[in-house]
């Protein structure tokens, strides 16, 4: 069945730090893709990036890094150089094409906090 | 170009009644999907649209319905509301209905039920 885990439910930065925040995921779907949101207080769900599960490259996107590890089944996030406005909520997610590809389910987040 | 707009922002509603929340999807976007976000927790996927059909469901309970008209947009119903059904609805839009990661969200629809 398909899960998505996201085990910290908080981090700490120091502004201008790389950050890694955890996802682990679970499908017996061979064509799935992997999704990072950042969602601030205001609540809009902001996409940073994308990870194709046949992509053989990992997903980079200017400050962001999608670390792909495939066997593992984990999707981490990589913040490089955080900034004081990259504090909020991440969400990974997945999206199981195989199943009709219509459907995202979502971990329960981590927020992160950059401390000047 | 417009993002994905639903309206209203906020609204409060007492037990037992109904609320309908609206959609626009991105100009050009024919799949529209909602989702529920309880605070402290992700988003949980409740219905997909698309070309006016509905094409998937979560694991919400029947008071729940969605319609999508032709011009894309989208309507979110739920009947006898529970105080549980407090939280915010979010909806987001893609290009097509499946095989696409593009899905852009919009600003969300906070419901209290008191």
């Amino acid at each position: 069945a398909q899960k998505i885990t996201q085990t910290q439910p908080g981090m700490f930065v120091q502004e201008k730090e790389a950050v890694t925040l955890d996802c682990t995921y679970d499908t017996s779907d061979p064509s799935y893709g992997l999704f990072w949101y950042k969602q601030p207080s205001s609540g809009e769900m902001i996409f940073l990036i994308y990870q194709g599960s046949y992509d053989q490259q990992n997903a980079t996107e200017g400050r962001y890094s999608l670390n792909f590890q495939k066997a593992r089944k984990s999707a981490n996030l990589v913040i490089s150089a955080s900034q004081l406005g990259d504090s909020a909520m991440y969400f990974c997610a997945m999206r199981e094409f195989g199943a009709g590809g219509f459907k995202t389910i979502f971990g329960a987040g981590t927020r992160l906090f950059v401390k000047a | 170009d417009a993002g994905v707009t639903q309206s209203p922002t906020h609204l409060i509603k007492t037990r037992g009644q109904q609320v309908t929340l609206r959609c626009s999807p991105i100009s050009g976007h024919k799949s529209v999907s909602w989702y529920q976000q309880v605070l402290g927790q992700g988003p949980q996927f409740i219905f997909q649209y698309y070309e006016k059909e509905e094409r998937g469901r979560g694991n919400f309970p029947d008071r729940f319905s969605a319609r999508q008209f032709p011009n894309y947009s989208s309507e979110l119903n739920v009947n006898a509301l529970l105080l549980g059904d407090s939280a915010l609805y979010l909806c987001a839009s893609s290009p097509t209905g499946t095989g696409t990661y593009e899905q852009y969200f919009g600003p969300g629809t906070r419901l209290t039920v008191t």
